[in-house]
């Protein structure tokens, strides 16, 4: 049962243009959803987050969207460029004592072409 | 302010034996969390532990166990090792509490033969 899925495995994006990444969910006891990036050989590098009371997150070139009655969040990097290539994954929270059980999704992998 | 580090980087084991993880948190992190990572299942979530106390566990058997120290650094063990526990264990950190953001370590490569 996975409760947090990323449905493209890959994107291409050309340098410049937006990326964006999508995210579903099932369990709507998440209450606070996250972005990391992860390069191989490396962790993953936490991005940005987005608790359930907001719609909307941004940090730089980086926002998220939060969509709560579609279970749906999408990661916005604007403009992309070449150091963005890596694997995205998207990881969903419920909360309370077991706010740091994270359960995260597949990943996509996107790779900003020149 | 150093990041999350993890010891050893990669490792061989031979099936039937145990291996002992080590991960030291960012200074000041209290809760430390251990994950697998394989090609098949994705990054899945072990156990959590806070202030020496492990306060949640994952659907992992009870081959997998780990432990606290008052440092906050954390060990993670695997005994009777199968094929199928080859994998990348990520260690994060996080000042837990009511922050979820977790920080992680670049991970142990542990591979069964």
């Amino acid at each position: 049962d996975q409760q947090v899925k990323q449905n493209s495995p890959s994107l291409s994006v050309q340098e410049g243009r937006i990326s964006i990444l999508n995210c579903d969910y099932t369990n709507s006891m998440f209450d606070y959803f996250l972005w990391y990036k992860k390069y191989p050989a490396e962790g993953p590098t936490f991005l940005i987050s987005i608790s359930s009371i907001k719609d909307k997150n941004e940090d730089g070139r980086f926002t998220v969207f939060l969509n709560k009655s579609a279970k749906h969040l999408s990661l916005h990097i604007v403009p992309s460029q070449p150091g963005d290539s890596a694997v995205y994954f998207c990881a969903a929270s419920r909360g309370g004592r077991g706010a740091q059980k994270l359960v995260f999704g597949q990943g996509t992998r996107l790779t900003i072409n020149p | 302010k150093a990041g999350v580090t993890q010891t050893p980087r990669y490792l061989i084991k031979t099936r039937g034996q145990q291996v002992t993880l080590s991960c030291s948190p960012i200074s000041g992190h209290r809760s430390v969390s251990w994950y697998q990572q394989t090609p098949g299942q994705g990054l899945q979530f072990l156990f959590e532990y806070f202030s020496e106390t492990q306060r949640n566990k994952g659907n992992f058997p009870g081959r997998f166990s780990g432990r606290q120290f008052s440092n906050s650094r954390s060990e993670m063990n695997v005994s009777t090792l199968e094929l199928g526990d080859s994998a990348l264990y990520l260690c994060a950190s996080s000042l837990g509490g009511e922050s979820y953001e977790q920080y992680f370590g670049p991970g142990t490569r542990l591979t069964v033969t």
